[in-house]
């Protein structure tokens, strides 16, 4: 059975980090393009970012671009989100996920997901 | 910032036929890029609805249904369940931003 499982989040003041994880299990972890996509409390889902499945490829939403950074430990097989100079508004729920058939297409499964506060 | 447009809300009485609009623009659903759907159960992750705009993954109950046509998408419920009562989410790819896009979201209250 495939599993995703984040953990990281907490609560952390604007302008500060936090490393989320994601520990995966059930499936070849190399092989597969992961993603990360959040959830602002009440509001939608929005997709934040995406990396190959060696890891060598990556992109992000605009607004987070710059400040965050996916990467991949595939020893590990763990998939990781750095946040650096938090804002409000990246609180959120954040969820780690595959995609089955690469960067253009499904989200399948996806993790219980993990919350991030940024405030003072 | 949601590139596809759903409808906020949706109603129907149990065992009816409900469906879920997702409209987007020539860059996503209009340039030929598959259409995915998604359910979120109230205080749970999404979960995989259709994928590949009309496809079932394993274990989801044939009411549900999708469809593509142009620059739009739809969901059809069909036989609503008290089960069903959740939100829904459109997702795809837009090739002008280069990043998969959600839509805007659409709950679902059984009456």
């Amino acid at each position: 059975e495939v599993q995703l499982l984040e953990s990281g989040g907490g609560l952390v003041q604007p302008g500060g980090s936090l490393r989320l994880s994601c520990a995966a299990s059930g499936f070849t972890f190399s092989s597969y393009v992961m993603s990360w996509v959040r959830q602002a409390p009440g509001k939608g889902l929005e997709w934040v970012s995406v990396v190959s499945g060696s890891g060598g490829v990556t992109n992000y939403a605009a607004s987070v671009k710059g400040r965050f950074t996916i990467a991949r430990d595939n020893s590990k097989n763990t998939l990781y989100l750095q946040m650096n100079s938090l804002r409000a508004e990246d609180t959120a729920v954040y969820y780690c996920a595959k995609k089955p058939t690469g960067t253009m297409g499904w989200f399948d499964p996806w993790g219980q997901g993990t919350l991030v506060s940024v405030s003072s | 910032q949601s590139v596809l447009t759903q409808p906020p809300s949706v109603s129907g009485a149990p065992g009816q036929r409900v469906t879920i609009s997702c409209t987007g623009s020539s860059s996503n659903i209009g340039a030929g890029n598959d259409v995915h759907w998604y359910q979120q159960l109230p205080g749970t992750a999404p979960k995989l609805l259709i994928y590949g705009n009309n496809n079932r993954p394993s274990g989801v109950p044939d009411r549900f249904s999708g469809s593509k046509s142009g620059t739009s998408a739809s969901l059809a419920i069909t036989g609503l369940q008290a089960e069903d009562e959740a939100d829904y989410y459109c997702q795809s790819y837009d090739s002008s931003l280069s990043g998969c896009v959600f839509g805007t979201g659409t709950k679902v209250t059984v009456l």
